[in-house]
């Protein structure tokens, strides 16, 4: 079965500075690994999504990096500003495809300005 | 809007009473997903859709819960004699499958508070 661990749970930051928020996930079989932004009280929007033939995707201030054989993705987040404070959660697919989703619980990042 | 959408936004029941929900997926997708979430928990799986097929339901889906997609477009989310435990946020997601990309597009939830 997998299991999917983000740590850390909670995270607060200076506004500006840069972080990185981490996933670990327990059956490296998987598909694909894709990083989520949820508001409070609102769906998920999708942030990035690296097939599992891949190491890293960019998109502006976000980078997300896959080590599959150790199981683990980070997100790295630049600069960071109020606009980013949100819960941000992995999922992960197995290798078959899209079926069984395993999402982590989420690291609620609170940016300061 | 061509995104997911979800109806209604927000439910209050009295326990024991049926509740339906409805999403509309991307138009031109053929995966559809139900999620459960939790407060401070990560969305759980509990079934999909390719077009109008059910391929796999969550032990999480008691028999109380049934969904459908008829015409491989909208899906229907029902959940009979509810429980408080069944209180939740309930997520829709769809995808298309087409080669390698199976990337999810989420709606913004139903939220079911059951007193």
């Amino acid at each position: 079965k997998q299991e999917v661990t983000q740590i850390p749970a909670a995270l607060s930051v200076p506004e500006g500075e840069n972080l990185v928020l981490n996933c670990s996930f327990t059956d490296s079989a998987i598909y694909n690994l894709q990083w989520f932004r949820q508001d409070p009280g609102k769906g998920l929007t999708s942030l990035l999504l690296i097939q599992s033939s891949q190491r890293e995707q960019t998109s502006g201030r976000l980078n997300a990096s896959l080590d599959k054989s150790s199981g683990r993705s980070t997100l790295y987040i630049a600069a960071s500003q109020p606009g980013d404070s949100a819960t941000y959660l992995c999922a992960v697919p197995p290798s078959g495809g899209y079926q069984k989703v395993t999402f982590g619980t989420g690291t609620k990042l609170q940016v300061i300005p | 809007d061509t995104g997911v959408s979800q109806d209604p936004r927000h439910k209050i029941t009295k326990r024991g009473q049926n509740v339906t929900f409805r999403c509309d997926p991307i138009s031109e997708h053929n995966r559809l997903y139900w999620y459960r979430q939790t407060l401070g928990q990560g969305p759980e799986f509990l079934t999909y859709f390719q077009n109008e097929a059910q391929l796999e339901k969550s032990r999480l889906l008691s028999d109380r819960f049934s969904a459908e997609r008829p015409k491989g477009s909208f899906s229907t989310l029902e959940i009979q004699r509810t429980e408080q435990g069944d209180s939740a946020m309930y997520l829709c997601a769809s995808s298309l499958v087409q080669g390698a990309n199976y990337e999810q597009y989420f709606g913004p939830g139903t939220r079911l508070t059951v007193t």
